[in-house]
């Protein structure tokens, strides 16, 4: 347990489909991230929060939506969704952007 | 941000010490190297941390020669349980422009075998 919590744990979604990814951390942090791990590649760092502001956006296509409404909840909001989307969804948080991060378990996300 | 390069795989045996060398020629002054664990379908986990010389946990020992131009993460007496994938990572701690930018590489696996 890392104290940071993600749910689901497995989704499966069609292309049409809206669905979230919520992300909870009980550490106290103040920075928040949504990283993306497909098979045999690295991880892809996609969104940054800091203090709830949104401060990093890398290149991520519009049908992921994140939301941060406070410092300990992350959402990843999903629509339209492809099937090379399908991988890994990994959140972290750190306590203000400090290179040590603490990962949570992650969402195993399959789009049909 | 400063490229890492650690070999893709190794090998080893319960009982053994595993060490894993990861070079980063472009270290920058204000740049601290931290070691990841990630197991199949989890999140990586914070190993160890460091600046320079040798840093010992529970868990590892970390060694950073003095020209910080690589680092050698040494595992004692590897069990089945240590197979996963070890990821050397370079970067600040967040004060600058970096905030939070961490670059993971395609990492080590490391397989150990009974």
């Amino acid at each position: 347990e890392t104290g940071v919590t993600q749910t689901p744990r497995h989704l499966v979604m069609g292309m049409t489909n809206k669905k979230s990814l919520k992300c909870e951390q009980h550490l106290g942090h103040n920075a928040m991230y949504w990283y993306k791990q497909s098979a045999k590649k690295p991880l892809e760092l996609m969104f940054v929060y800091n203090f709830k502001e949104q401060t990093e956006n890398n290149s991520v296509p519009s049908r992921f939506s994140p939301e941060c409404p406070n410092s300990s909840h992350l959402f990843l909001h999903l629509h339209t969704l492809q099937p090379e989307d399908s991988a890994l969804y990994l959140c972290a948080s750190s306590p203000s952007g400090a290179d040590t991060q603490y990962f949570g378990p992650g969402t195993r996300l399959t789009v049909l | 941000l400063a490229k890492t390069t650690q070999p893709i795989s190794m090998d080893s045996y319960e009982g053994q010490e595993v060490n894993i060398t990861c070079s980063h020629n472009n270290i920058a002054t204000n740049d601290y190297i931290t070691w990841y664990q990630q197991f199949p379908s989890q999140g990586p986990r914070f190993i160890i941390q460091g600046y320079k010389t040798k840093v010992t946990n529970e868990v590892a020992s970390l060694f950073i020669p003095a020209d910080r131009k690589s680092s050698t993460l040494s595992l004692p007496r590897v069990s089945l349980s240590d197979t996963a994938v070890y990821y050397c990572l370079v970067g600040d701690r967040g004060r600058g422009s970096t905030l939070g930018r961490l670059y993971f590489g395609r990492g080590t696996q490391l397989t150990v075998w009974p």
